[in-house]
């Protein structure tokens, strides 16, 4: 069964430094997404992602996040300058289209900032 | 905008009891329901969905009716496992294309032998 990838399954790195973390979403869905979960809380929607571009965000997803697609296989989120409040699991997802459809996650991918 | 509420846990069972987790939703328009589960150490994983009112979805033995007049979409289990011991998110995704899912707090949900 076709699944979402990610990778690296986790990462740990110095506050301020830049992250990116990987994803491969299933090869013929269409949209794209982030979320988060810090320990113990809620699954939070960090960005959505269409036609090479943001269709949505929250206001988590602040000027120190992005997203690309720079190869049409992968899609990467990057944090610039990593603060101690972003440790969390970062889960890439995608849909084959819109509307009522399934949203697939992948296993995650644990960020801890120190 | 959209919004559930769940249930806060934990909740602990014992193994073959009947298991019930209440989820309430609001949103504009007809949205279509899930339930997610969260195995420890593991990703989100659909469980089951529905997509208009008076659906059933079901899955492993659960099941979960979507019903638009009490806005609820409650998850249960007749007969637990031990296996069945996780984080249980209840979600709803609008009909619009691209539409995010909008999660619940989750439930643990503890099975005990």
């Amino acid at each position: 069964e076709p699944e979402v990838t990610q990778t690296p399954s986790h990462q740990v790195t110095q506050m301020g430094q830049e992250v990116i973390l990987r994803c491969v979403p299933i090869s013929n869905h269409l949209y794209f997404y982030w979320y988060r979960q810090i320990l113990g809380q809620k699954v939070e929607f960090l960005v959505s992602f269409y036609n090479n571009e943001i269709s949505e965000k929250s206001e988590i997803f602040d000027d120190q996040f992005s997203v690309e697609r720079p190869d049409g296989s992968n899609f990467t989120l990057k944090i610039r300058s990593t603060k101690l409040e972003d440790s969390a699991m970062y889960f890439c997802a995608s849909s084959e289209n819109g509307g009522g459809n399934t949203i697939y996650f992948g296993e995650g991918s644990w960020l801890t900032v120190v | 905008g959209n919004s559930v509420t769940q249930m806060e846990g934990p909740v602990t069972l014992s193994e073959e009891a009947f298991l019930t987790i209440n989820c309430t939703y609001t949103a504009t328009g007809y949205p279509s329901l899930f339930w997610y589960v969260q195995y420890p150490g593991e990703g989100l994983q659909l469980l089951l969905k529905a997509t208009k009112a008076d659906d059933k979805g079901s899955n492993k033995g659960f099941e979960a009716t979507y019903r638009k007049e009490t806005t609820s979409f409650h998850l249960e289990k007749g007969s637990v496992q031990v296996s069945d011991s996780a984080v249980y998110f209840c979600a709803l995704r609008g009909k619009a294309a691209g539409n995010k899912l909008t999660f619940g707090g989750g439930t643990r949900v503890l099975v005990k032998p």
